[in-house]
């Protein structure tokens, strides 16, 4: 298996909502990565779990909260969000952490109203 | 500065044209370099990943090179077709940082 799993494929949410984007991967990887990519943009990085701890916060806003439960899944909380936000959001895995071939998923659709 | 650049940004050929897609990075000292497809609103599908050490990875249609010294890989896609029509991405891990690092990405269109 060979496959990094997200959900939901698309979320639309309002500034005052609570929501979740889940990453999954059952690859045996030990490092995971959100990244948020906006439109005829490249992905840039917001967050590196390795070894389930926190190891790179690419100075990300509070309002995006990354979350490690074990080693095959991740998630990003997300709450009072901005229009600006709206972006694809990627998660990629790699069997340690960088440097190495990453992983990536089909990513999260999420818009802001 | 770490920096990946590519050029086109955008490039459109008729079906059945062999293209080169090229990709630049400002330090040698890297780990790897890989070259992404992206369809639309998609994910990345990784397409070659070249190591350091390499010249050269080949799948398929597909040819990517590595010339550390002079900063610079290419893709090479022979027999292009409409279904290789997206953004071609090239990402570059340095030796120092370790994370990955995007191109801008070029926009293919393969006109039937």
């Amino acid at each position: 298996d060979t496959e990094v799993t997200q959900t939901p494929k698309h979320l639309v949410m309002g500034m005052t909502n609570k929501k979740s984007l889940k990453c999954e991967q059952h690859m045996g990887h030990r490092a995971m990565y959100w990244y948020k990519q906006k439109a005829k943009k490249p992905p840039e990085l917001m967050f590196v779990y390795s070894y389930e701890k926190l190891s790179i916060n690419e100075s990300v806003p509070s309002r995006f909260s990354p979350e490690c439960p074990n080693s095959s899944l991740l998630n990003l909380h997300l709450h009072a969000l901005q229009p600006e936000d709206s972006a694809l959001y990627l998660c990629a895995s790699s069997q340690t952490p960088l440097p190495i071939q990453q992983y990536f998923g089909p990513g999260t659709r999420l818009t802001v109203t | 500065k770490q920096e990946v650049t590519q050029i086109p940004a955008a490039l459109s050929v008729p079906e059945g044209e062999n293209l080169v897609l090229n990709c630049s990075f400002t330090d040698s000292a890297i780990y790897n370099l890989q070259w992404f497809r992206q369809d639309p609103g998609k994910g990345l599908t990784s397409l070659l990943l070249i190591q350091s050490s390499q010249r050269e990875q080949t799948s398929g249609r597909l040819n990517a090179s590595l010339d550390k010294s002079s900063g610079r890989s290419t893709l090479y896609i022979a027999a292009s077709q409409p279904g290789d029509s997206a953004t071609y991405l090239c990402a570059v891990i340095y030796n120092q940082g370790g994370k990955l690092i995007f191109g801008q990405g070029t926009e293919l269109s393969v006109k039937p």
